[in-house]
């Protein structure tokens, strides 16, 4: 059974870098009929869609964070990564990673979230 | 502000019947791109709900039902139970923003 679990710190500093990792188990990173993605939930709010990864390095981003966010992908260790630079506590949510098949657009399973504050 | 519009809350009786909309445009459920709904508890990750606009995953009650029309689609539950009590979410993809867009989320309350 496909699993996915968020890892990183819980609390960064405004202008620094938020750095998040995504470990896949029960599956392969490198299968073709999936991306890999993350998604972002404010306290109390809805939630946004951040940007995919395919197991070959191809992603597709949210346009509103494009310039501070790279998504990246490590087949050898069965995981994909996040880096948000230049975060402020606007960037403060609970990050979920998830898959999404290639053919259709949904996200299923997800890990189970991990928070993140961005504050001094 | 969200690309799908939802209400932000209904409320039902238990054994009542529920319905929650979710409003997209041209570029999104209107150009035909699938609807999928999420049932989120708090403090946990959302999980997928129906997906196709009207397909259930495996273990999900057949209570939960969902359609589309045009540039809306609709989550329906009926017999309602208090577990029922949570957010839902609907999710499209949009081809002008070339992203998946998510509503805004809907609590429901089980009276």
């Amino acid at each position: 059974q496909l699993q996915l679990q968020e890892s990183g710190p819980g609390l960064v500093k405004p202008s620094e870098t938020l750095s998040l990792t995504c470990t896949v188990s029960g599956g392969s990173i490198s299968d073709t009929y999936s991306y890999w993605g993350w998604i972002r939930q404010p306290p109390g709010k809805g939630l946004e869609w951040i940007g995919i990864i395919y197991y070959n390095g191809i992603t597709y981003y949210n346009s509103s964070l494009q310039s501070r966010l790279t998504i990246s992908v490590d087949t050898s260790k069965t995981e994909f990564s996040l880096r948000l630079s230049s975060v402020t506590a606007a960037d403060t949510a609970v990050y979920y990673c998830a898959r999404r098949p290639t053919t259709w657009d949904r996200y299923d399973p997800w890990g189970q979230g991990t928070l993140v504050a961005v504050s001094s | 502000q969200p690309v799908l519009t939802q209400p932000p809350s209904v409320s039902g009786a238990p054994g009542q019947r529920v319905t929650i909309s979710c409003t997209g445009s041209s570029s999104n459920i209107g150009a035909g791109y699938e609807v999928h709904w999420y049932q989120q508890f708090p403090g946990k990750a959302p999980k997928l709900l129906i997906y196709g606009n009207n397909n259930r995953p495996s273990g999900v009650p057949d209570r939960f039902s969902g359609s589309k029309s045009g540039t809306s689609a609709s989550l329906a539950i009926t017999g309602l139970q208090a577990e029922d009590e949570a957010d839902y979410y609907c999710q499209s993809y949009d081809s002008s923003l070339t992203a998946s867009v998510f509503g805004g989320g809907t609590k429901l309350s089980v009276l």
